[in-house]
């Protein structure tokens, strides 16, 4: 069956424009996790999604950033006012119900903030 | 707070070598790990998850295992081969939402 994607696969912007970044999960999959990875950091944690609600939104580095889903399954990760230190590749990721299960990862959003 | 350490960060063999990558982190107090591959450019594929109370599991040529009270856990690869080349990635499922990760191995295996 699809795995999960995202869109677009890459992102070129200017500061101070904002962006939105879009998940599918695998149909059926109520967790939804978003990550960023950037070069010196590693991979980190923003939000995490069960159905329509976020339980945890610790991840998320500053009120820029922000994550709706709808109908338990789309999920849009919007960041507002992008900065260069936005730059990054953004991860989605879903499971059949929470983190205890396998977590599949789609290919990625990589966003450039010149 | 969790801190997962992976060691080596680079490792370079031969194909056909026999190699072990290793994971440790700081709290014990885990529901599972999960080793991934990533290729360059690409997500992150699930290679293996062990859960808490499991000591290992393995799939095809990769074995992974964990011992939870010592905070370790290790990837084992039998007669790696050049398509194994990409960057392994060990990750623990922390207060039950989210993965954190360790810092990630990159492995060449050459022909």
């Amino acid at each position: 069956g699809a795995g999960v994607s995202q869109s677009p696969s890459n992102k070129v912007t200017e500061k101070g424009k904002d962006v939105e970044l879009r998940c599918d999960p695998i149909s059926g999959h109520t967790a939804l996790y978003w990550y960023r990875q950037s070069l010196g950091q590693g991979l980190e944690f923003l939000i995490y999604f069960q159905g329509n609600s976020a339980p945890d939104k610790s991840g998320l580095p500053s009120d820029r950033f922000s994550a709706e889903r709808t109908g338990g399954s789309v999920s849009t990760l919007t960041i507002q006012r992008t900065q260069q230190e936005d730059s990054a590749v953004y991860l989605c990721a879903s499971s059949p119900f929470q983190a205890t299960d396998t977590q599949y990862f789609g290919p990625g959003t990589r966003l450039t903030v010149l | 707070k969790q801190e997962v350490t992976q060691i080596p960060a680079a490792l370079s063999v031969p194909e056909g070598e026999n190699l072990v990558l290793n994971c440790s982190f700081t709290d014990s107090a885990i529901y599972n790990l999960q080793w991934f591959r990533q290729d360059p450019g690409k997500g992150l594929t699930s290679l293996l998850l062990i859960q808490s109370s499991q000591r290992e599991q393995t799939s095809g040529r990769l074995n992974a295992s964990l011992d939870k009270s010592s905070g370790r856990s290790t990837l084992y690869i039998a007669a790696s081969q050049p398509g194994d080349s990409a960057t392994y990635l060990c990750a623990v499922t922390h207060g039950f939402q989210k993965l954190v990760f360790g810092t990630g191995t990159r492995l060449l295996v050459s022909p």
